[in-house]
């Protein structure tokens, strides 16, 4: 089993929609949780970071982390077509020299 | 200012020949992680710089696999004897003293 397990996807949503993506992980000693955003041919951009449970609010975009169940998931309301790219989890644990360990990744496509 | 860049952007090699892959950090970055993405496998770290610091190298593969950073700005990946699973996504981060990663658009990596 993994350490960080994420939905294989891919996503077809119409434009308009709430998406949810999601990641279980195994590694209690994961502390800091990250969701990058990774367009075609490009590397990973950060898109949410946090450390404690709960939710966190960026614009259309929220992240939210249970700890108690070791699950992580990032919601984007009012898609658009522009959110059409992959989608990572990464976390990092405490004492691991910040290297990031990150879900297989989902792809995302937004229709008009 | 520049982001982090990486050459080539794609490299085709045959299988045995030796390849090195190079990664520009952002200025003033003093950590530098080097990671693999691949088809089935999603992105995973294979070594850590941090200033002055003995490398964190417990993601490497191989032996055929080593990297170095010349004056705490420049590293080069460099992969020996290249076998046709070494064909991947190569990406480089920067951070600064580990804290957000900033990624390169990678080195596209094909072994024939």
């Amino acid at each position: 089993q993994k350490e960080v397990e994420q939905d294989p996807g891919p996503l077809s949503v119409p434009e308009g929609a709430i998406v949810s993506l999601n990641c279980t992980y195994s590694n209690s000693a994961f502390q800091y949780f990250m969701w990058y955003r990774q367009y075609s041919r490009k590397g990973p951009e950060l898109l949410m970071y946090t450390y404690s449970s709960g939710n966190k609010e960026d614009g259309r975009f929220t992240a939210q982390v249970d700890k108690s169940s070791k699950y992580i998931s990032l919601f984007i309301r009012d898609s658009q077509p522009s959110d059409s790219a992959t989608y990572l989890c990464a976390m990092v644990h405490t004492g691991a020299n910040s290297k990031l360990t990150f879900g297989k990744g989902i792809t995302l496509s937004v229709r008009p | 200012g520049a982001g982090v860049s990486q050459s080539p952007s794609n490299k085709v090699t045959e299988k045995g020949k030796d390849v090195e892959l190079r990664c520009d950090p952002i200025s003033g970055h003093t950590a530098l992680y080097w990671y693999r993405q691949s088809l089935g496998q999603g992105l995973e770290f294979l070594i850590y710089f941090q200033g002055n610091s003995a490398p964190d190298k417990s993601g490497l593969p191989s032996d055929r696999f080593s990297a170095e950073r010349t004056g705490g700005s420049v590293s080069t990946l460099t992969i020996q004897r290249t076998q046709q699973e070494d064909s991947a996504v190569y990406l480089c981060a920067s951070s600064f003293r580990g804290e957000t990663q900033y990624f390169g658009p990678g080195t596209r990596l094909l072994v024939l």
